[in-house]
Parts: structure tokens; sequence; C-alpha cells
């Protein structure tokens, strides 16, 4: 079992959706909680980034964080065709280890 | 432009040869990290420097890898004897050790836009 679990779509979505993408995790050292926009053959742009359970808005986006559960989401309303993009969650222990684990990513279409 | 940067962009090589990529993080991050993102998946973790001090290295860092952070300010990323599975994108991340005007640790990364290599 991989640590981090992300379905990799590929998800489909009318123009004005709310979206929904989902991570799992096993490792409950994990306690920092970040989410990442790739484009087609761009680097990851970093989106949202959360280190404790609940929700955290920024505009359209809002990152929910399940510790007990070890489920992340991050919701997109009034979805756009620029949203179109590979959604990747990443996760950090905050202890011992300096690198992010990556989920697989899930690639999102928005169709006008 | 402050963000991360890379150099080059592409890189096309023949099996066997080497090949160094550069990375220019942001001017304020004393941490700089280097992945590997094949498609369809996440990136993967390869290593971390604080400053100079290379402090992390994955299991992936074979021996034919070597990265080197001089001064603590640009990295860069060496594959010697290049083989067709090094064929991948090397993304470049940094960080700053304490959230913006705060004295709380952070740990998220900021990415460069990536060197894809290919290997024929």
């Amino acid at each position: 079992q991989k640590e981090v679990e992300q379905d990799p779509g590929p998800l489909s979505v009318p123009e004005g959706a709310i979206v929904s993408l989902n991570c799992t995790y096993s490792n409950s050292a994990f306690q920092y909680f970040m989410w990442y926009r790739q484009y087609s053959r761009k680097g990851p742009e970093l989106l949202m980034y959360t280190y404790s359970s609940g929700n955290k808005e920024d505009g359209r986006f809002t990152a929910q964080v399940d510790k007990s559960s070890k489920y992340i989401s991050l919701f997109i309303r009034d979805s756009q065709p620029s949203d179109s993009a590979t959604y990747l969650c990443a996760m950090h222990s905050g202890a011992g280890s300096y690198q992010l684990t990556f989920g697989k990513g899930t690639k999102l279409s928005v169709i006008p | 432009d402050t963000g991360v940067s890379q150099d080059p962009r592409h890189k096309i090589t023949k099996r066997g040869q080497n090949v160094t990529f550069r990375c220019d993080p942001i001017s304020e991050h004393n941490r700089l990290y280097w992945y590997r993102q094949t498609l369809g998946q996440g990136p993967e973790f390869l290593t971390y420097f604080q400053n100079e001090a290379q402090l992390e290295k994955s299991r992936l860092l074979s021996d034919r890898f070597s990265a080197e952070r001089p001064k603590g300010s640009f990295s860069t990323l060496e594959i010697q004897r290049t083989e067709q599975g090094d064929s991948a994108m090397y993304l470049c991340a940094s960080s700053p050790k304490y959230g913006f005007g705060s004295s709380t640790l952070t740990y998220e990364q900021y990415f460069g836009p990536g060197t894809r290599l290919t290997v024929t």
C-alpha cells in the first residue's frame, strides 16, 4: 500500500460545478498537507497549505483535513475551464525528514 | 520574476552522456529540494539542502546522481552515464524556514518549472 492514495481520474465536470478531490494516507506521522495544481508540462503550483484538522478557505478553494480518518479533500467552487489541470496532494511529517510525499495526482477537465 | 527558476527547460541527450541541470531558488529561501516526476506520477523526492549542506538523500539518488549547492545559493544536479530510465521531469523547489512574517516553522515548498530530460 502506498503512503498516499489519490484517484488519478480523469475527472470531467461542466463549468460552474463544484469539484471534490480527495486523498487518503496511511502514515499517521503526516501533519502538514498541501494541494498543488500542475498544468501540462509545467511545475506544480502551491494552492493550499494546512496543518490542522478542519477547513481552510481561499477564494473558490476549500481544503479539508480529517486526521482521524486520514483523509484530505480539496473543493473547487464555480469551476472554470482554466481550472483544468492535474491536482496533486502532498504531505509532510514535520520532523525527521524534509521531503514531501505526493499522491499520483487527479487530472481534472472543466468543460465550457 | 521572483520564483524558482530552472535551466535548461528541456534537455535531449544520448544514452551514456552526462547532463547537468541548474536551479535558482527564491532568494530568501535557505531550503532547496530536488524531485523527479515521471508521466502519470507525483513528484518523488531526490535530495534536500539547507544552505550549502546536503542533509537528506533518497534511495532514488543512485551513484550516478550528484547534487551540489555551493555557497548556499543556486544548486546543480548532475546525472552521469545517463540511461533511458532517467527520462523524466526534474523539479527543483525551495522553501523558507519560517512562514511569512512569523516565527512558526513552515513546510510548504515552491516549485520551479522543471527540466524535462529525454534520453535517447
